[in-house]
């Protein structure tokens, strides 16, 4: 079963507007990844957060992490058309790494 | 520039004839995945292999089958496809297990007729 859900599931936003998207888990994790997907592609990754860390940042991307609400937000700052893709979140919460993502949100830019 | 490697991108095959999908890396990573993603949907992982160790996740259908020749190179055998088997199929590489940042190939789509 899915650990993450996503939400919302679909976003659409103008080019220099700033996109936010919410993923909730169940259980307790040693990490929470987020990734990014063009459509027809493999994953590509964007940023690692650790159990014991509140906030990460690179480049025009923050993911928060609230492990008291089981939580995790990506925010993407000055929205561009090439940040159009799907977006996953995915928990590692087992001993050998085992990764569980969520359904995704998809987000549209449009210039 | 080290990557993860996938061939075909795009494979169609007939109900019920075995397909091969393949992946290969450059990372020399220990850990290799395959995860089967349909449509507007999350991956989900059908086995890993941590060097030659296979581990086969509870739900993987009998029908799928994996190969490790070597640390480069790992095969996704469906020994007899159906339709509900049309997906993409992702293959992963980490350097380890726990903790760790997974790299993915492009993925291979399987069209099933």
């Amino acid at each position: 079963s899915q650990q993450g859900e996503e939400d919302p599931q679909a976003l659409s936003i103008q080019e220099g507007e700033n996109a936010t998207m919410n993923c909730s888990y169940k259980t307790s994790i040693n990490n929470l990844q987020w990734y990014r997907q063009n459509s027809g592609r493999g994953l590509v990754h964007l940023i690692l957060i650790r159990s014991n860390e509140r906030e990460k940042h690179s480049g025009r991307l923050r993911v928060t992490l609230d492990t008291s609400k089981k939580s995790s937000s990506l925010l993407i700052t000055a929205s561009r058309a090439a940040d159009t893709a799907s977006y996953f979140c995915a928990t590692d919460a087992n001993s050998w790494g085992k990764l569980q993502f969520g359904a995704g949100t998809q987000v549209v830019v449009t210039p | 520039d080290a990557m993860v490697i996938q061939n075909p991108r795009y494979q169609v095959t007939q109900f019920g004839k075995p397909v091969t999908l393949s992946c290969s890396q450059t990372l020399n990573h220990n850990v290799m995945y395959w995860y089967q993603q349909k449509s507007s949907q999350a991956p989900k992982l059908l086995f890993h292999y941590y060097d030659k160790d296979f581990n086969n996740e509870a739900d993987t259908p009998d029908n799928f089958q994996s190969r490790r020749p070597n640390t480069s190179f790992c095969f996704l055998d469906i020994r007899s496809p159906g339709l509900g088997d049309a997906a993409m199929y992702l293959c992963a590489t980490s350097p380890r297990t726990a903790q760790e940042t997974q790299y993915f190939g492009p993925g291979t789509r399987l069209l099933v007729l």
